[in-house]
């Protein structure tokens, strides 16, 4: 059984950039989550993908967007990056239903100059 | 709101000796809550949950955790401490709304002495 991989493992962007990050979920969930992890800080949910459509959005703006395709994968992106941006993006995937267990990847780490 | 508060921010513990990391959490109904943990530049490994039932439940790597309704707590415990435990760690409640969004605490950071 093959667990969530997210690529790349570490991006630099400067300001006003886009960038896009992929996750791979674990065989046979098709549910993913994106969190953000700042520096010191627990993860904060931005949004959550179920069969291919947005089921759920935390606080965060619009310029936060994403895709889940057909086997389940799914994309983050970001556009016009800010200096807070600056986080770790954790993908964790699930099998449908509130309370199942979320399974992490290891994370993007992202930095904005 | 819901909510998930981790008191300590650090703890330090000498290897071989017990530990307890707090956390407590604001929610309504019977809460789904999960413990992880980070180490360094890692993502986040789950150690074990409570949905219902027993409110004492078991995790891998010796953890367990017990609930307390009326406390509002779900304390993580381990009765001896070795030093590849050195980690941050998360108490996390699943959101009400029909969805599974976790709410996390701000994390214990534990450091161990040999």
């Amino acid at each position: 059984e093959t667990g969530v991989t997210q690529s790349p493992t570490h991006l630099i962007k400067t300001r006003g950039q886009q960038v896009t990050l992929r996750c791979s979920s674990q065989s046979g969930h098709n549910t993913v989550s994106w969190y953000q992890q700042a520096l010191g800080q627990g993860p904060q949910f931005i949004f959550q993908y179920y069969r291919e459509e947005e089921n759920g959005r935390g606080n965060f703006p619009p310029r936060f967007s994403g895709l889940q395709f057909p086997n389940y994968s799914s994309e983050l992106n970001v556009n016009a990056l800010e200096l807070d941006d600056s986080a770790l993006y954790l993908c964790a995937s699930s099998l449908g239903g509130s309370g199942e267990t979320q399974y992490f990847g290891p994370g993007t780490r992202l930095l904005v100059l | 709101a819901q909510s998930v508060t981790q008191p300590d921010i650090h703890i330090t513990v000498s290897e071989g000796a017990s530990l307890e990391l707090r956390c407590n959490y604001s929610y309504g109904a019977t809460p789904y809550l999960f413990w992880y943990v980070q180490s360094p530049g890692q993502g986040l490994q789950l150690l074990l949950k409570y949905f219902s039932g027993d409110t004492l439940v078991q995790g891998i790597k010796g953890f367990e955790a017990e609930f307390k309704r009326s406390q509002s707590s779900f304390n993580l415990r381990k009765p001896s401490v070795h030093w590849s435990d050195a980690a941050e760690y998360f108490c996390a409640v699943v959101a009400s709304g029909g969805y599974n969004k976790l709410i996390f605490g701000a994390g214990t950071r534990l450091a161990v002495h040999p």
